[in-house]
Order: C-alpha cells, then structure tokens, then sequence
C-alpha cells in the first residue's frame, strides 16, 4: 500500500481556516485520497475524498496538487468541535479497504 | 438508519476467557470491517468481508482470534482465550461505495 505522511499534531484558533497536509509522493494513478477524522471516544468518520479535481462538501475542501503527490484537507472555519485526529489515506481503486496511519491530531484553540 | 450498532460497549474479562464482540452493519452496506486500536499501534485492520465471504484475514494477530459473518446483519469477532494485551478498542465498520462508517467500538479490556 502506498503510504502517506502527515505531521503529528497541529494547532488553530476557532473560526480560523485549517489546512491540513499529507504527502503521499508513492501515490500511483488509481490511488484514491481519503479523508478520515476521530473525535474523541467515537469511532472515526469520513470527511471528504477525491481522485484528482480538489472536491467540496459540507464538512471540507479537499486540495489536490496538480502531480498528485500531496494534498490539503481545509476546514474553512474551524470550531471546537473539529478538534480531533485526522487522517489521510490512500485507496486502491476498486479495492475497499483502508489502512489507517497515525493522522494529525488538531487542537482548536477557543 | 441508526448507524453500526457494536455490543458491548464495555467487556472487562479474565485471562484465558471467551470474548465475543458483535456488530450489526448498517442495512444495504456490501463489506464489513473489524478494526482494533491501541496506543501503540494505532487503528490495525483485522479483516474484513464482503458479502459476508471474508477477504482478507492478514491483520488477524494469531489463531486466538476468529471472525464471522453468518448473514448480511450480524458479524461476530470471537478471542479464545482471551489475553492482557488483547486489551483494546475495537472497530467494526461498514461500507458502500467506499465510504465507511464505525460504529462506536467495544473497549476490551483483559485482566
């Protein structure tokens, strides 16, 4: 599986934009990129994912580099309720499984 | 739909016991995960299935460990006998169409 890296932890202010990095410069052309968060004591959910066009839904954006090899979760204002662990992942198209990495955990300052 | 429904929520058992932690997916989803996490190691795929045939049972840590999937509403993960590091939080999840969706874990802890 191609693997992807994302810092430990990061830090922001409430009502603040947060963008979120993961490299994955392994990616190859049918890897989808999948977007996962943990809130505390609660299974993980999925916030967004794309192939190669950045995507838009009501949690977040989801920023592609043109080369496929990093990409940006945006939160385009954060409230506390965003803190929590994210991950980024990649998924073999076609294939359903999801390898979780260690993710980035985000602390939102009030 | 009410979501992945795990049972229990909690389980503390003894050393060389049988834990059986169970899992409705939700209804219409075609694969089923079974997920554990630790401090140390994060969120560890076990297997997982898909149309309740199971596909991949490579993250399953030893033969204590077993799973099933008897129909398309119910999966079990069954640890004989059960071991201190066993101790956990483990996942189940279902999927359609690549999105998947947890349920809120069993936290297993073995004494």
């Amino acid at each position: 599986d191609a693997k992807t890296t994302q810092p430990n932890s990061m830090e922001s202010n409430e009502e603040e934009p947060v963008h979120l990095p993961c490299n994955h410069s392994t990616i190859s052309g049918t890897d989808y990129i999948h977007w996962y968060r943990q809130l505390p004591s609660q299974g993980p959910e999925y916030v967004i994912h794309g192939l190669t066009s950045n995507v838009n839904n009501r949690m977040a954006s989801l920023a592609i580099a043109e080369d496929r090899k990093s990409s940006t979760l945006i939160l385009h204002r954060a409230t506390l309720r965003d803190a929590a662990v994210y991950y980024c992942i990649l998924r073999i198209q076609g294939a359903q499984k999801l390898v979780f990495g260690q993710g980035t955990r985000l602390t939102i300052n009030p | 739909d009410a979501g992945v429904i795990q049972s229990p929520r909690h389980e503390v058992t003894e050393m060389g016991q049988e834990v059986t932690l169970r899992c409705k997916p939700i209804s219409g989803h075609d694969y089923l995960f079974w997920y554990r996490q630790t401090m140390m190691r994060g969120l560890e795929l076990l297997i997982y299935f898909n149309n309740n045939v199971p596909i991949d049972d490579s993250g399953m840590p030893e033969d204590r460990f077993s799973a099933k999937m008897p129909n398309a509403s119910f999966s079990t993960l069954k640890i004989q006998p059960s071991e201190p590091r066993d101790s956990a939080v483990y996942f189940c999840a279902s999927s359609y169409r690549a999105r998947a969706f947890f349920g809120q874990g069993t936290r297993l802890t073995v004494v």
